[in-house]
């Protein structure tokens, strides 16, 4: 099937850990993106890549570090994960500006 | 900065209503604005994507209209069903590529 798929679906870890997340697309996008959707439920964009180079980079701590080893994949690495990173971690792709395919979401839990 | 609300935060109706979502948005300066839906637990579904230089677009019992100048779109759904509880997002997408979602409204259909 088409889509975009992520990697973990869960991650529960301790606090003070490194984790990494993998998103995939196989839909020929050229764009992916990383969402964070909070507690309440409010969706934020991270990051966007557009053919591997950072595009959008929104006041995210540096401890979040993106990585799109090519077009059809961008990572999403944590160092020192806190409390407050806790949430759930979206992935998405798209071509250009056109419609935004997400992925089902990585729900990170740091105890 | 752009600001996106959506009205109600949550609505419940009978199934076979016809109901309507709304967003707003605080500058008008947007490329294009997408409706989402998002299951618990789940990812999102990109369900219309409406260009700056439309006024609406449809998808079988979906209808989303756009009026950039007042800053708002609606998403009417026709003959409500239970299917179709879920939340509803909209984003706008600005000159710097990014979506801004909104609050989000969770719809419950009753059967």
């Amino acid at each position: 099937d088409t889509a975009v798929s992520q990697t973990p679906k869960y991650l529960v870890t301790q606090m003070g850990n490194d984790k990494s997340i993998k998103c995939e697309q196989n839909l020929g996008h050229d764009t992916m993106y990383w969402y964070k959707q909070d507690s309440k439920k409010f969706l934020k964009i991270m990051f966007s890549y557009n053919n591997k180079e950072l595009i959008i980079n929104e006041t995210v701590p540096n401890r979040f570090s993106p990585k799109s080893p090519d077009k059809a994949h961008l990572n999403l690495h944590i160092n020192s994960l806190e409390l407050g990173d806790s949430a759930v971690y979206f992935c998405a792709s798209s071509l250009g500006q056109r419609t935004q395919y997400f992925g089902p979401g990585t729900r990170l839990t740091v105890l | 900065k752009q600001e996106v609300t959506q009205i109600p935060a949550a609505l419940s109706v009978p199934e076979g209503e016809n109901l309507v979502l709304n967003c707003s948005f605080t500058d008008s300066a947007i490329y294009n604005l997408q409706w989402f839906r998002q299951d618990p637990g789940k990812g999102l579904t990109s369900l219309l994507l409406i260009q700056s230089s439309q006024r609406e677009q449809t998808s079988g019992r979906l209808n989303a209209s756009l009026d950039k100048s007042s800053g708002r779109s609606t998403l009417y759904i026709a003959a409500s069903q239970p299917g179709d509880s879920a939340t509803y997002l909209c984003a706008v997408r600005g000159a710097t590529n990014k979506l801004i979602f909104g609050t989000g409204t969770l719809l419950a259909v009753q059967p």
